[in-house]
């Protein structure tokens, strides 16, 4: 299973889009890449999930660099309940959490 | 559907007290497995299983066990508290076939304190 690295916090304005940064160098071939996030107080929340192409959902986008080294999560409009702890997992026959990145949408 | 359910959601224990973290899942999932969550930091994997009768280990597993004797069910534990186990304790379930691909139901967690 991959190790990930994420930037401690980052923040956003409301309304404008948002892009997570997620390096996972160490990633396999058959590793999924999974993005959970955790609103204060709440269990993880899965955000979306890809393997090799880009990927959307209701929720937001995953575009995953075609070495497979990086991603990032692309949330289009930032609202004030996207405030959370956005985790990225490299996923083979487990998940393992980092300390993910702590998002701050200002009003 | 319920879901993920866990009990109970806050638990105060003594250090040497031993007791069970309940975790309950409606959606016929295969894989379940157990978190700790301590402050500031992202979940850490104790134990989990791929089905009925198979567990195996995490990355922090010692002082806990678990078994698995029916799909639904998965508790957790604690032999032994210690106020290093004070945490929020996650559990999750998801189905088991396309190993990576599948997304992960969490529970709302059970908030421990051992004094």
């Amino acid at each position: 299973d991959a190790k990930t690295t994420q930037p401690n916090s980052m923040e956003s304005n409301e309304e404008e889009p948002v892009h997570l940064p997620c390096n996972h160098s160490t990633i396999s071939g058959t590793d999924y890449i999974h993005w959970y996030r955790q609103l204060p107080s709440q269990g993880p929340e899965y955000v979306i999930h890809g393997l090799t192409s880009n990927v959307n959902n209701r929720m937001a986008s995953l575009a995953i660099a075609e070495d497979r080294k990086s991603s990032t999560l692309i949330l289009h409009r930032a609202t004030l309940r996207d405030a959370a702890v956005y985790y990225c997992i490299g996923v083979g026959n487990q998940f393992y959490f980092g300390t993910g990145t702590s998002l701050t949408v200002i009003p | 559907n319920a879901g993920v359910t866990q009990t109970p959601k806050f638990q105060v224990l003594k250090t040497g007290q031993s007791m069970t973290l309940q975790c309950a899942q409606d959606m016929n999932h295969e894989y379940m497995s157990w978190y700790r969550q301590d402050p500031g930091m992202g979940l850490r994997l104790i134990h989990y299983s791929v089905g009925a009768g198979i567990t195996d280990q995490g990355e922090v597993p010692n002082g806990y066990n678990v078994s698995r004797s029916t799909t639904e069910d998965f508790p957790l534990r604690l032999l032994s508290a210690a106020p290093s186990q004070t945490s929020v304790y996650f559990c999750a379930s998801s189905y088991w076939g396309l190993a990576g691909g599948i997304e992960q139901f969490f529970g709302p967690g059970t908030r421990l304190t051992v004094l």
